[in-house]
């Protein structure tokens, strides 16, 4: 298996700018989410889907951050107009329903944002 | 308070000592445990699930104490490449999500 694939790896842009990440979860997981790292903050989960539905958006941090999961295979983490302090690792990772709340969660290798 | 509380280290070691990690979290209805690790400027991995006996994978021996809220890791015959970040995690009964701890950076010197 592939694993959970994210794109761009690496993305510089300019204050204002949209900014999209993609994500292609492991086939057959039925969730996915998505995280952001800091130094100062750690790892912090913005959003979670469950079977592409929105279960838990509480921490997408404002209304410039939304989230989308059109498909099983495919999921897009937005920020419009993107700023300095969005500047973080974005992860995206899947897991699957099988055994309750002990499913590993798989990683994608995250997407290095900075902002100017 | 954070939910989950980790001393951020770096613990520095010789190859083949002995190390442990503590971890405190919030939420006395956490009810899965987990150790990920994450090397430097990649993403983290399942190292381990913490059970409330107790358990023991090789090198690497997880305990949870439910009373004091508390989540050890200890690490037996440190490696170099036992050299990352390792994150305590938590998850409340019924829901998939995660939390966190920022991590205890282990630099494992020859």
């Amino acid at each position: 298996d592939a694993g959970v694939i994210q794109s761009p790896r690496h993305e510089v842009t300019e204050m204002g700018q949209e900014v999209t990440l993609r994500c292609k979860p492991i086939s057959g997981h039925d969730y996915l989410f998505w995280y952001r790292q800091t130094m100062m903050r750690g790892l912090e989960l913005l959003i979670y889907f469950n079977n592409n539905v929105p279960i838990d958006d509480s921490g997408m941090p404002e209304d410039r951050f939304s989230a989308k999961m059109p498909n099983a295979s495919f999921s897009t983490l937005k920020i419009q107009p993107s700023e300095p302090r969005d500047s973080a690792v974005y992860f995206c990772a899947s897991s699957s329903n099988t055994g309750g709340p002990r499913n590993e969660q798989f990683f994608g290798p995250g997407t290095r944002l900075t902002v100017l | 308070r954070k939910e989950v509380e980790q001393d951020p280290g770096p613990f520095n070691v010789p190859e083949g000592a002995t190390v442990a990690f503590n971890c405190t979290y919030s939420n006395s209805a956490s009810q899965s445990f987990f150790w990920y690790r994450q090397d430097c400027r990649k993403e983290p991995k399942l190292l381990m699930s913490v059970y409330s006996s107790g358990n023991e994978d090789g090198r690497f021996t997880a305990q949870l104490n439910r009373a004091s809220q508390y989540i050890s890791l200890l690490i037996r015959d440190s490696k170099l490449s036992d050299s990352a970040t390792y994150l305590c995690v938590v998850n409340v009964a019924g829901f998939q999500k995660l939390v966190f701890g920022t991590g205890t950076r282990l630099l494992v010197s020859p």
